[in-house]
């Protein structure tokens, strides 16, 4: 049973454009919530997190948005950049701060 | 560069054969979490360690086995190897008072 589902497996963007990276869960248990960005070869890196007990965080051109009641979440990049194609996990914390990840969605970011 | 080192980078052996994967966390960390990515899934957590007691375990198979010693570094044992053990294999590390885990660059493990 996947509780983090991420359901497109890649999304292509124009540079300067907005990238919307979708996750939904299924768990009411999950409590923080967090995106993650991979490059081959690389382990994943840590880029923004959000409480469940808000619905928005923002670092830079990164805002995360959840949406408690659809079990939703989303990042939202912009202006988009040549440099965020990669593979972005959506990952949720629960007992003991283990975390369940999506299986991710590969970024494109097109000159 | 995260602080968390793995080693080592690629690991190739075959079946039946026992391997283990070494794990430094950053420095003042004392959780220390191992995940297992596929192909085509997502990591899947398999056990934690806080400060040398196992915390929390996961999807991990009775022929894998982890501990944390005195100096807070992990390894993850895998014994009996079959083919479908071939991943990656992710150490995390966890600061205190923080959900963010911060991970290695991975162990990259070919079972032939």
């Amino acid at each position: 049973d996947q509780q983090v589902k991420q359901n497109s497996p890649s999304l292509s963007v124009q540079e300067g454009r907005i990238s919307i990276l979708n996750c939904d869960y299924t768990n009411s248990m999950f409590d923080y919530f967090l995106w993650y960005k991979k490059y081959p070869a690389e382990g994943p890196t840590f880029l923004i997190s959000i409480s469940s007990i808000k619905d928005k965080n923002e670092d830079g051109r990164f805002t995360v948005f959840l949406n408690k009641s659809a079990k939703h979440l989303s990042l939202h990049i912009v202006p988009s950049q040549p440099g965020d194609s990669a593979v972005y996990f959506c990952a949720a914390s629960g007992a003991n701060s283990k975390l369940t990840f999506g299986k991710g969605i590969t970024l494109s970011v097109r000159p | 560069d995260s602080g968390v080192t793995q080693t080592p980078k690629h690991l190739i052996t075959a079946t039946g054969q026992r391997v283990t994967l070494r794990c430094s966390p950053r420095s003042g960390d004392l959780s220390v979490y191992w995940y297992q990515q596929s192909l085509d899934q997502g990591l899947q957590f398999l056990i934690q360690y806080y400060n040398g007691e196992e915390r929390a375990k996961g999807n991990i198979l009775e022929r894998f086995s982890a501990q944390q010693f005195p100096d807070l570094h992990s390894e993850l044992n895998l014994s009996s190897l079959e083919l479908g053990d071939s991943a990656l294999y992710f150490c995390a590390s966890r600061p205190a008072g923080s959900y963010e885990q911060y991970f290695g660059p991975g162990t990259r493990l070919t079972v032939t």
